[in-house]
């Protein structure tokens, strides 16, 4: 199965900063098919990105997500209060689909 | 609007099975299917399987293979997930979430269901 490892684990930023989140997978991810999702306390996750780039229905221009190779990027640009948030990236091109472990965005 | 509600919260005892419902709104429920994803609680997501709402073939998780059941019943526009023979680790937060078996992201969730597995 394909391991998707985040990094950092906790980014603690001040609201305005950008924010840069990374996933690597052990093997290349079939086609990008690389999604990121948002998850606050208490709720589900919400898909941001799909495709490694296109952001889903309602998301802001300031999510954006990006691939070079078996690197994926989300980058948050002029970070919003709510988007506090702990970030998953997920690979549904290979099957069993898997999850990264996680990235906390903490306000500093 | 297009939405996912799930049952609610679940206590069980060790040894024991749990049901888990999952009802589609405003869509064809038959043009898509089913996963499941759970989260023990502080932990990451965790995908168990999936089910087609049109044929109601399933792919499991090898993990989960020997454990779980996943239906759906389209008159109803409902997909359950059994869990048999629970454990203490089985305590998380189960979630349906929309798409086929690959090649689609999750873009509609279940608000989740809480599964407490305590003697």
């Amino acid at each position: 199965e394909i391991v998707l490892t985040q990094s950092p684990g906790t980014l603690s930023l001040s609201p305005g900063e950008t924010a840069a989140l990374s996933c690597r997978a052990s093997q290349s991810v079939t086609s990008s098919y690389l999604a990121w999702y948002q998850q606050k306390p208490g709720q589900a996750p919400r898909l941001l990105i799909y495709g490694a780039s296109s952001r889903a229905t309602g998301i802001p221009d300031r999510f954006s997500g990006s691939a070079s190779g078996t690197d994926f990027t989300l980058t948050i640009s002029r970070l919003e209060p709510e988007d506090f948030a702990v970030y998953y990236c997920h690979q549904y091109g290979s099957s069993p689909r898997t999850f990264g472990q996680g990235t906390k965005v903490e306000i500093k | 609007q297009v939405q996912l509600v799930q049952s609610g919260a679940e206590v069980k005892k060790p040894g024991a099975s749990v049901k888990v419902s999952c009802k589609a709104s405003g869509y064809r429920f038959s043009n898509y299917g089913i996963s499941w994803v759970r989260q023990a609680p502080g932990q990451g997501l965790e995908w168990m399987g999936w089910i087609s709402a049109y044929r109601g073939n399933t792919n499991y998780a090898q993990k989960f293979q020997v454990r779980v059941t996943m239906t759906t019943d389209t008159s109803t526009s409902t997909a359950y997930m059994e869990l048999r023979s629970l454990r203490s680790d089985d305590t998380a937060m189960y979630y349906c979430a929309r798409g086929q078996w690959l090649y689609d992201a999750f873009d509609i969730w279940g608000q989740g269901t809480m599964v407490t597995v305590s003697s």
